[in-house]
């Protein structure tokens, strides 16, 4: 079973410049989640789809980020236009059903954002 | 910080010993998950413990539960210089569907 794939792995932009993430979650995983860890502080949540809506986006930082899961399967995370602070890994997860919560969740490699 | 705290941020053992770092956190949980984090690599799910367990053990890890102190402590056992990375606790909490991590500790083990 594949994982949770994550691209790019690396992304280097300057500041004001748009760039989209993708998650591709595991197969059947109606759950996704995104979360980010900006300069070695927390893990912290971003938002939570069960399959194409929004269940929870009260981790978006701002209105500069946009979430989107069209079809249910794979996820965007867009992020314009692009600050400083906005360095940081960002990390996807997906679970079966609401089973993440009792069984684990599985993360992809993460995507490794520097504005400059 | 979300939820958690860790102790130590960062811990340097030789190979062989064992490693404990803790976690704390502030509200009332679901279950509380262990991950760990190698170098320029994702999130792996180490070990789950539900709000009515205590103890549980998966190989050579040692997970403790007290949620009367909302504590938490991980234990490795005769570490290797592959447990070099850093290890993150973290909480579901009652009612929600989402993880709230803690702060992380570095560990660090010397061959």
């Amino acid at each position: 079973e594949a994982g949770v794939t994550q691209f790019p792995s690396h992304s280097v932009i300057e500041k004001g410049q748009t760039v989209t993430l993708r998650c591709d979650p595991i197969s059947g995983h109606d759950n996704l989640y995104w979360y980010r860890r900006v300069m070695g502080k927390e893990i912290k949540f971003l938002l939570h789809f069960v399959k194409e809506s929004k269940q929870d986006e009260s981790g978006m930082p701002n209105n500069r980020f946009l979430a989107e899961r069209t079809g249910g399967t794979y996820s965007t995370l867009k992020v314009q236009p692009a600050e400083l602070e906005d360095s940081g890994v960002y990390f996807c997860a997906s679970s079966q059903e609401n089973l993440g919560g009792w069984y684990g969740y599985t993360f992809g490699s993460g995507t490794r954002l520097t504005v400059v | 910080s979300q939820q958690g705290e860790e102790d130590p941020q960062a811990l340097s053992i030789q190979e062989g010993e064992n490693a404990t770092m803790n976690c704390s956190y502030k509200t009332s949980i679901n279950n509380l998950q262990w991950y760990r984090q190698n170098s320029g690599r994702g999130l792996v799910h180490l070990i789950l413990i539900r709000s009515n367990e205590r103890e549980k053990h998966s190989g050579r890890l040692r997970v403790t539960l007290d949620t009367s102190k909302k504590s938490s402590s991980l234990l490795i056992t005769a570490s290797r210089a592959a447990d070099t990375a850093s290890y993150f606790c973290a909480t579901v909490q009652t009612g929600a569907n989402n993880l709230f991590f803690g702060t992380g500790t570095r560990l660090t083990v010397i061959p």
